[in-house]
């Protein structure tokens, strides 16, 4: 069973604070990885994707990803409450060329406290 | 389209009864992605097209559901004899040429009563 595990939370940070999220994944196959949030009752909206071990920056996002520990984290720069919504880590898991399937943790809830 | 169009945006179903959900793709995508999402839980891959090839339905997850991309671009997902467990948000994916993630469109909530 290929699985990426998240705590579910709720994660409560401070406004202006950095929010850290983070996902283990199983498989040692998996090559790429993207974070999704997802407001109540809305769809799942991408944000960060990473590709390669290390960090890469989007504004006030920085995902980092080790992958020989399996690890993929999500950091939110000076947290605002805007940013409260359910995170989603997704991997994708290696079953053959042109597979672009998607396997996502239940997701991490975040709270930003005003 | 500007963005992955689903509908209905919601379905209440008898128990037993057959639905159908459609999905219409950002213009040009060439893959398309039925995930299930219940509540609280992160979303299930159920199928994926290429074109109007079903190239993965692993994650369907009985023969009561099938899904159709016949000429490449829309996309229906059916339910048939629909169960209670069947209840959940069905969402719509698509992506361009190359992985790059893909965009979702707003979900089907289907309720099964």
């Amino acid at each position: 069973q290929k699985e990426v595990e998240q705590n579910s939370g709720p994660l409560s940070v401070p406004e202006g604070a950095i929010a850290s999220l983070n996902c283990t994944y199983s498989d040692r196959g998996s090559q790429s990885f993207f974070w999704y949030r997802q407001y109540s009752g809305k769809s799942p909206e991408l944000i960060m994707s990473i590709y390669s071990n290390g960090d890469k920056e989007d504004g006030r996002f920085t995902a980092q990803l080790n992958k020989a520990s399996q690890y993929v984290s999500l950091l939110i720069r000076d947290s605002q409450p805007s940013d409260s919504a359910t995170y989603l880590c997704a991997g994708n898991p290696y079953s053959g060329a042109g597979s672009y399937q998607l396997t996502f943790g239940k997701g991490t809830k975040l709270s930003v406290i005003p | 389209g500007a963005g992955v169009s689903q509908s209905p945006r919601y379905k209440v179903a008898k128990r037993g009864q057959d639905v159908a959900l459609r999905c219409d793709p950002i213009s040009g995508h060439v893959s398309l992605f039925w995930y299930q999402q219940a509540l609280g839980q992160g979303p299930e891959f159920l199928t994926y097209f290429q074109n109007e090839a079903q190239l993965d339905k692993s994650g369907l997850p009985s023969d009561r559901f099938f899904a159709e991309r016949p000429e490449g671009s829309v996309s229906t997902l059916k339910i048939q004899r629909t169960q209670q467990e069947d209840s959940a948000v069905y969402l719509c994916a698509s992506s361009g040429s190359g992985f790059t993630g893909y965009t979702f469109g707003s979900g089907t909530r289907l309720t099964v009563v």
